[in-house]
């Protein structure tokens, strides 16, 4: 069965600080991979898609990006924090079909202090 | 960007009450899902719709893909108290060329309390 994994589940970083969080997908292959936020418990922004290996959409302009150095792992990062990247960020990912639905990774808290 | 428009933004009922939400789009989609999330977790896929009239369950949710395809309702029967968290239907198309092609658009959530 398909698994997808998310860490770390909470993060607390200094402003300015660099920021790098993992998602890898388990028993699938060349699955469609995304970024989301969710502020305040409510809406779900979606930050990056990658539909391959090295193939990065970005969906709005901000302080993070992304990159796909494997067909199964998928990394969100940026070079200095901000205040405002506060927030819970999910990772997801779903067959290139695109049937059965999207499966969401458990999340990561990320507070900027 | 794209949003959907889910109601009620938030329900308080009583355990053993029905409860229905809905969400509708300006756009169409091809695919309309329900999610569960609890605090602190990613949501969890309750029903995945793929044809227009689509009605389908899941125990005690029953879930509906709008004939316009521009929205679905959830309804929850008899409720319980783990019932509890925030509902969000989301919805996007597979059609290779269309602005939503593939990506996910959610509603703003739907918060349920189910009091005992």
């Amino acid at each position: 069965s398909q698994t997808i994994h998310q860490w770390p589940a909470t993060l607390v970083q200094p402003v300015g600080s660099p920021l790098s969080l993992e998602c890898t997908v388990e028993g699938t292959s060349n699955p469609n991979l995304y970024w989301y936020r969710q502020a305040a418990g409510r809406g779900l922004q979606l930050l990056f898609y990658s539909v391959g290996i090295g193939q990065i959409s970005s969906e709005v302009p901000q302080n993070l990006s992304a990159s796909r150095p494997q067909d199964r792992q998928f990394i969100l990062s940026s070079k200095k924090l901000l205040l405002s990247d506060s927030g819970f960020y999910l990772c997801a990912w779903i067959r290139t079909d695109f049937l059965y639905g999207y499966t969401f990774g458990s999340g990561t808290r990320l507070t900027v202090v | 960007g794209q949003q959907l428009n889910q109601s009620p933004q938030s329900m308080f009922i009583q355990e053993g009450e029905d409860v229905s939400m809905n969400c509708t789009s300006s756009s169409i989609f091809n695919t309309w899902l329900w999610y569960k999330q609890d605090p602190g977790e990613g949501p969890v896929l309750l029903i995945a719709l793929y044809k227009a009239g689509e009605l389908t369950s899941n125990g005690r949710l029953t879930a509906q893909f709008g004939i316009t395809r521009k929205d679905s309702f959830l309804n929850i029967s008899a409720s319980i108290p783990s019932d509890v968290g925030i509902y969000f239907c989301a919805g996007y198309t597979t059609n290779a060329g269309g602005t939503s092609y593939g990506k996910l658009t959610f509603g703003q959530g739907t918060i349920l309390t189910v009091h005992p």
